[in-house]
């Protein structure tokens, strides 16, 4: 149980698209929602709290036009990353808090975005 | 300071030795207490959490909290090629759901 899948696990695209990273719990319903960023060799960021809802609360240094959030069910949330550019390439991560049985995070398996 | 500090490694241990993997942290209003195991480019896993002081034991893995020293430990004993992983400890209060994050350390298991 407690099992959160991302889609898509890799992704390239071009200077300037938009891309949209889904976050699904399999087997709960969460309303809480998290999206980490993590750089090579380094621990994780948070970027951003979802809320089924509700707007998402953003770390001090996220940019929320360019990190666009929306948590529309207890089992889906998405990242859209906007007008993407080099620097946004990462690891981006979501958990989901699973609250009956366990009452913590659990994690997704990343998703590697490439912007060329 | 670091809210939480943890060795980045790479700690490099022979199979099937006891591997002792540490945290400190500052605040003592942390109660909640995880410890996430993490391949290379896949997502954290679960590996324990603890609720305040004291031991718990899954298996050959063992979590230790000494709320009165701010140190949390992890234990693996008989230690396999295939925990080679990056484990990261992650500490919460009681009412916010947001984890604190050590930097994670790098382990190695030499078969």
């Amino acid at each position: 149980g407690a099992v959160v899948s991302q889609h898509p696990s890799r992704v390239i695209c071009k200077s300037g698209t938009s891309v949209k990273i889904e976050c699904r719990s399999l087997d709960f319903q969460a309303t809480t929602m998290f999206w980490y960023r993590q750089f090579p060799k380094k621990s994780l960021m948070l970027m951003a709290t979802s809320n089924e809802g509700s707007k998402a609360t953003y770390e001090q240094g996220v940019e929320k036009d360019k990190f666009l959030i929306n948590h529309a069910s207890l089992t889906l949330s998405t990242l859209t990353v906007t007008s993407a550019h080099p620097e946004d390439s990462s690891f981006y991560i979501c958990s989901a808090r699973e609250t009956v049985r366990h009452n913590e995070q659990f994690f997704g398996p990343g998703t590697r975005l490439t912007v060329l | 300071q670091k809210e939480v500090e943890q060795d980045p490694g790479p700690l490099s241990v022979p199979e099937g030795a006891i591997v002792s993997l540490n945290c400190t942290y500052s605040n003592s209003a942390f109660q909640y207490f995880m410890w996430y195991r993490q391949y290379s480019r896949k997502g954290p896993e679960l590996l324990m959490y603890t609720y305040s002081s004291g031991n718990k034991e899954d298996g050959r893995f063992t979590a230790q909290v000494d709320k009165s020293s701010k140190y949390i430990s992890l234990f693996i004993r008989d230690s396999q090629p295939s925990d080679s992983a990056t484990y990261l400890c992650a500490i919460r209060g009681d009412s916010n759901y947001q984890l604190i994050w050590g930097a994670g350390t790098k382990l190695i298991i030499k078969p």
